[in-house]
């Protein structure tokens, strides 16, 4: 069985430039979590989809954050326009169902902004 | 609010030493689930162990063990015989349980850096 797969696995660009990050959960995993980890921390949510919904995005800087999960399935994250301070690795996890499942991870995306 | 400390930064042992990670949580669910996940170098977070609050018996998996204690609120983990292999950051996460607000929720700790040296 595929794991969670995300691309690109890294990615350098200017600040100000846009930037997409992909992921691909685990097939039949509803519940999608988009995750931020700052070098030397551990990961912070951005946003939790149920299926196509986002149930949580409390988190998610809204101002230059976007991001969606069309059918349910995949999902991307988008920065537009990137920040220095967005320098980081961006996770993607997924799990059967909302609570208490095991959080499968992807290789995670790391951005560097210059 | 839940929170989760990982007091320790960095812990360098050498192979064949043991080495216990400390966790310590704070949550006011009544109901909650415990978790450590491993992080290689490679990056990929791996799930190593789900403890319901409920179920304070400790676990012993090959090398690894696990003490959860409710009255500390610590989740504690110890890698017995430690190999070069075992080099990764370990992270302790809180989530809530089914009735309550954090559910489907998880706060990671920090972190902390296990460097095994031959």
């Amino acid at each position: 069985e595929a794991g969670v797969v995300q691309s690109p696995r890294y990615k350098i660009i200017e600040k100000k430039q846009p930037v997409a990050f992909w992921c691909n959960p685990i097939s039949g995993h509803n519940t999608l979590y988009w995750y931020r980890q700052n070098l030397g921390q551990g990961p912070e949510l951005l946003i939790r989809y149920e299926n196509e919904e986002a149930v949580d995005d409390s988190q998610l800087p809204k101002d230059r954050f976007s991001a969606e999960r069309l059918k349910g399935v995949d999902s991307t994250l988008k920065i537009q326009p990137a920040e220095l301070g967005d320098s980081a690795v961006y996770l993607c996890a997924s799990s059967p169902g909302t609570g208490a499942n095991v959080l499968t991870f992807g290789a995670g995306s790391r951005l560097t902004v210059l | 609010a839940q929170k989760v400390t990982q007091a320790q930064t960095e812990i360098s042992v050498v192979e064949k030493e043991d080495v216990t990670l400390d966790c310590v949580y704070e949550t006011r669910d009544t109901t909650y689930y415990l978790f450590w996940y491993k992080q290689p170098p490679s990056g990929e977070l791996v799930f190593l162990i789900r403890r319901n609050s409920f179920d304070e018996q400790n676990e012993i998996s090959g090398r690894y063990s696990w003490n959860f204690q409710k009255s500390t609120s610590s989740f504690n983990f110890t890698i017995t015989a430690s190999q070069v292999v075992d080099s990764a950051v370990y992270f302790c996460a809180l989530s809530g349980g089914m009735t309550t607000d954090s559910w489907g929720k998880f706060q990671f700790g920090a972190g902390t850096q296990v460097v095994v040296t031959p």
